[in-house]
């Protein structure tokens, strides 16, 4: 079955960066895209972006771009997400889906990040 | 961007009700409205696409309606395990946005 499996929770430091992983299994990785969304309990839910996983071309969020970046390894059928120059706003859990043309579909289980000095 | 209002923000039911749940697109969204539920400590799981398609593997007392600008989510007879929040997402115009959604309990 569809699976995304996430990298660990991250504590960071403000200023610093983190980058999240997404191995994905169960379909062929390059036939559908890979999306990422922000939950906050005061911002809710908030789409960042998503890559074309056989290209690596990506689409952000305006409010997201320069913050995130989206990156692929074919190879390992990985996405990644780099988030830069964090500060504590950039605290919340982040989730990896595929996305289809009906919309995500299946989800990752989530990565908490926590911005603290 | 397009903003997803939802409706109640909070909702009590017993087993057996029927429950509704809404969102209101600010501008048209054709039928590209998913709905998701969360229960706490998990991803969102996939309920209906496109207004009214039903996920494979979801119970048949979820179904979804409308189009345009105003959507609706029902579950016909709830459940315990139904206990959760759940989301509208609209796939219409990028970027793709949320409502804020709706936490489901039993009364």
């Amino acid at each position: 079955q569809v699976q995304l499996q996430q990298s660990g929770a991250e504590l960071a430091k403000p200023g610093s960066s983190v980058k999240i992983s997404c191995k994905a299994s169960g379909y062929t990785f390059t036939s559908y895209y890979i999306s990422w969304i922000k939950q906050t309990t005061g911002q809710g839910l908030e789409y960042i972006g998503y890559i074309n996983t056989g290209s690596g071309g990506t689409n952000y969020n305006e409010k997201f771009k320069g913050k995130a970046t989206l990156t692929v390894d074919k190879s390992s059928s990985t996405a990644f997400m780099q988030l830069s120059s964090l500060t504590p706003d950039d605290s919340a859990v982040y989730y990896c889906a595929r996305l289809t043309t009906e919309g995500p579909d299946a989800w990752g289980q989530g990565a908490s990040v926590t911005v603290s000095s | 961007d397009i903003q997803m209002t939802q409706s109640p923000s909070f909702l009590s039911a017993s087993v057996g009700d029927r429950v509704t749940i809404n969102c209101k697109a600010s501008q048209n969204i054709n039928r590209y409205l998913n709905w998701y539920q969360q229960k706490l400590g998990e991803a969102p799981k996939l309920l209906i696409y496109n207004a009214n398609s039903l996920q494979t593997g979801i119970p048949s007392r979820f179904s979804g309606s409308g189009s345009g600008t105003d959507f609706t989510l029902t579950i016909s007879s709830l459940q315990p395990e139904d206990v959760a929040t759940y989301f509208c997402l609209q796939h219409n115009s990028w970027p793709y946005t949320f409502g804020a959604g709706t936490k489901l309990e039993l009364k």
